[in-house]
């Protein structure tokens, strides 16, 4: 039973395009986010919502826009796809206002790897 | 400079060696830690979290935190082959706040 799922796995596409990536988490956080990790390996931040509110919105370009229809969902649409946005796209998810000394983990899901060509 | 230095390796050692991967970081105001690992097309999975300065073990891991040196460490005893991915560090301002990430360590154990 997997916590946080993203669809698709792989996605290729042309340049121009417009394509979208889901993701769910069953774990009852509040809290889901999306973070870009490119071809060196480095995760950065670009979105994160807590109960459908957007919270964080990293310097990301406005061709890509998330949408939260529910606490337990994150999709990312992005515009106008470049080559440049090649990278794998991984979703996570936490549980805010966790009290100090527990658990404050993300759950990541196994991500999405977006090619553009 | 970037928030958080991790050297990227990799890291090559014999099974049953001590590992230790270090993360530094230039805000004081973080306050909870973490080390992930990240198999090969796979998504991080959370090894070790700690809050504040002070060490935590679980099984061979033992994550160290030093605040004042802003500082923190992850050692492996008796590594395995199964231990080889990359080590991820991370430290937040808060809980609900953004994680930020090291660039990451490649580690290779060889049998």
């Amino acid at each position: 039973d997997t916590a946080v799922s993203q669809t698709p796995k792989y996605l290729v596409t042309q340049m121009g395009n417009d394509k979208s990536i889901k993701c769910e988490q069953n774990l009852g956080h509040d809290t889901m986010y999306w973070y870009k990790q490119d071809s060196k390996k480095f995760l950065k931040i670009m979105f994160s919502y807590n109960n459908k509110e957007l919270i964080i919105n990293e310097t990301v370009p406005n061709r890509f826009s998330p949408k939260s229809p529910d606490k337990a969902h994150l999709n990312l649409h992005i515009n106008s796809l470049e080559l440049g946005d090649s990278a794998v796209y991984f979703c996570a998810s936490s549980q805010f206002g966790s009290r100090p000394g527990v658990n404050y983990g993300y759950t990541f899901g196994s991500g999405t790897r977006l090619t553009v060509v | 400079q970037k928030e958080v230095e991790q050297d990227p390796g990799p890291l090559s050692v014999p099974e049953g060696a001590i590992v230790s991967l270090n993360c530094t970081y230039s805000n004081s105001a973080f306050q909870y830690f973490m080390w992930y690992r990240q198999y090969s097309r796979k998504g991080p999975e959370l090894l070790m979290y700690t809050y504040s300065s002070g060490n935590k073990e679980d099984g061979r891991f033992t994550a160290q935190v030093d605040k004042s040196s802003k500082y923190i460490s992850l050692f492996i005893r008796d590594s395995q082959p199964s231990d080889s991915a990359t080590y991820l560090c991370a430290m937040s301002l808060g809980y609900g706040n953004k994680l930020v990430f090291g660039a990451g360590t490649i580690l290779r154990v060889k049998s």
